[in-house]
């Protein structure tokens, strides 16, 4: 067990929707990182945090967006959902050691669009 | 475009015989990951190596680094059928605070 609890394991939502994905950290992780993997793109780096503000940006699409709340919970919230989108999200934390730490991923949202 | 770019995609080896996985990147890099991930799990750090390292060991794990070629390998002794998975280098530039992954090799270890 990693200690990076997402939620909800599965979403099944039609095109044009929105969805909120969330992701608690490891206790004591202030950084929470966002990741969707798919078959034909592998794992993209989308978003980072640290202790609630923006860290670092990937390939997030504009529809998507995120935030990391005061008690350092992170939501990922994707609207005009498009087939597209249909994906692995996971979320990842690590420590305060900086770069040097190793990520710990969470079991992941997966995300289908119909 | 991809940092970190493992090679071979797919290898497939008996049970007991040693894997070898390849990583190569483009940038100077702070530190290289290597990560497992079961069929639809979330991915499981293995071993982390500096830029300053150039040989690592965790148990049947062999990571080695040269920073001169841009390239990492990890090699597994002994493999397990429970070794099966993808396995995924990751690459923290020096200049940025995201972790970017390769396309990742996929290892079936036959009993």
């Amino acid at each position: 067990d990693s200690g990076v609890t997402q939620t909800p394991k599965h979403l099944i939502t039609a095109t044009g929707q929105r969805v909120t994905l969330r992701c608690s950290p490891r206790s004591g992780d202030l950084s929470v990182y966002w990741y969707q993997q798919s078959l034909d793109q592998g794992l993209q780096f989308l978003i980072q945090y640290y202790n609630g503000e923006e860290r670092a940006k990937g390939n997030i699409l504009e529809r998507f967006s995120a935030q990391q709340f005061p008690d350092l919970h992170s939501e990922l919230n994707l609207s005009s959902l498009e087939l597209g989108d249909s994906a692995l999200y996971f979320c990842a934390s690590s420590g305060p050691a900086g770069r040097d730490s190793p990520l710990h991923f969470g079991n992941g949202t997966r995300l289908t669009v119909t | 475009s991809q940092q970190g770019e493992e090679d071979p995609q797919a290898l497939s080896i008996q049970e007991g015989e040693n894997a070898t996985m390849n990583c190569s990147y483009k940038t100077s890099i702070n530190n290289l990951q290597w990560y497992r991930q079961n069929s639809g799990r979330g991915l499981v750090h293995l071993i982390l190596i500096r830029s300053n390292e150039r040989e690592k060991h965790s148990g049947r794990l062999r990571v080695t680094l040269d920073t001169s070629k841009k390239s990492s390998s990890l090699l597994i002794t002994a493999s397990r059928a429970a070794d099966t998975a993808s396995y995924f280098c990751a690459t923290d530039r020096n200049y940025g605070q995201n972790f970017v992954f390769g396309p990742g090799t996929r290892l079936s270890v036959l009993p």
